[in-house]
């Protein structure tokens, strides 16, 4: 599977944009950029993916540059209940079932 | 009422028991996955099953075992516990589409420790 790269840890200030970045040189063409976060005590959920162009939902955007080999996780304002762990995730089409989590971005909202 | 629950949430128990974690779902999903997660680190894969008559390893699959018992109930077994079998577990669901990516509902997770 492709890997990505993902910071360790991130701030915020509540109600401010936070930009999460995810780094993923070795993507296919046949790989989806999928992010899930994860609560404290809770499961990980699903937030956003896409495949080439930027998407837009009730909790996130994702911006994907247009080689593919990076992408942003954007959340427009910051609150305190996203404070989380964010996984940036490659999902081949092939695999469809396949969810590979690394260690992703701890997101800290500062009140 | 959640739509992914395990039980139990937390389980102490000894080296060498015998356990079982169970995962139910009412989102009517034919798959359903565990995975673990240690402190720091993702979740990895134990085992998945795609409907009753398809399960399948995952990456760590050595010491646990599964049982299907139905569409909606999906348990994970630690035969003999030992202590690096101490994590936090993780049962998944997912609505099969051909075409289409799948997104995985999580539950609440159960937190193990093996003393």
């Amino acid at each position: 599977d492709a890997k990505t790269t993902q910071p360790n840890s991130m701030e915020s200030n509540e109600e401010e944009p936070v930009h999460l970045p995810c780094n993923h040189s070795t993507i296919s063409g046949t790989d989806y950029i999928h992010w899930y976060r994860q609560l404290p005590s809770q499961g990980p959920e699903y937030v956003i993916h896409g495949l080439t162009s930027n998407v837009n939902n009730r909790m996130a955007s994702l911006a994907i540059a247009e080689d593919r080999k990076s992408s942003t996780l954007i959340l427009h304002r910051a609150t305190l209940r996203d404070a989380a762990v964010y996984y940036c995730i490659l999902r081949d089409r092939g695999s469809n079932y396949k969810l590979t989590f690394g260690k992703g971005t701890l997101l800290t909202v500062n009140p | 009422d959640a739509d992914v629950t395990q039980t139990p949430r937390n389980r102490i128990t000894k080296t060498g028991k015998r356990i079982m974690l169970e995962c139910s779902q009412t989102k009517g999903h034919d798959r359903m996955y565990w995975y673990r997660q240690d402190p720091g680190l993702g979740l990895r894969l134990i085992y998945y099953s795609f409907d009753v008559k398809d399960i399948n390893k995952g990456e760590i699959s050595d010491g646990y075992s599964v049982s299907r018992q139905a569409q909606a109930k999906f348990s994970l077994s630690l035969e003999s516990a030992i202590p690096n079998q101490t994590a936090l577990y993780f049962c998944a669901t997912s609505d099969y589409g051909r075409g289409r990516l799948e997104t995985q509902y999580f539950g609440p997770g159960t937190r193990l420790l093996v003393l």
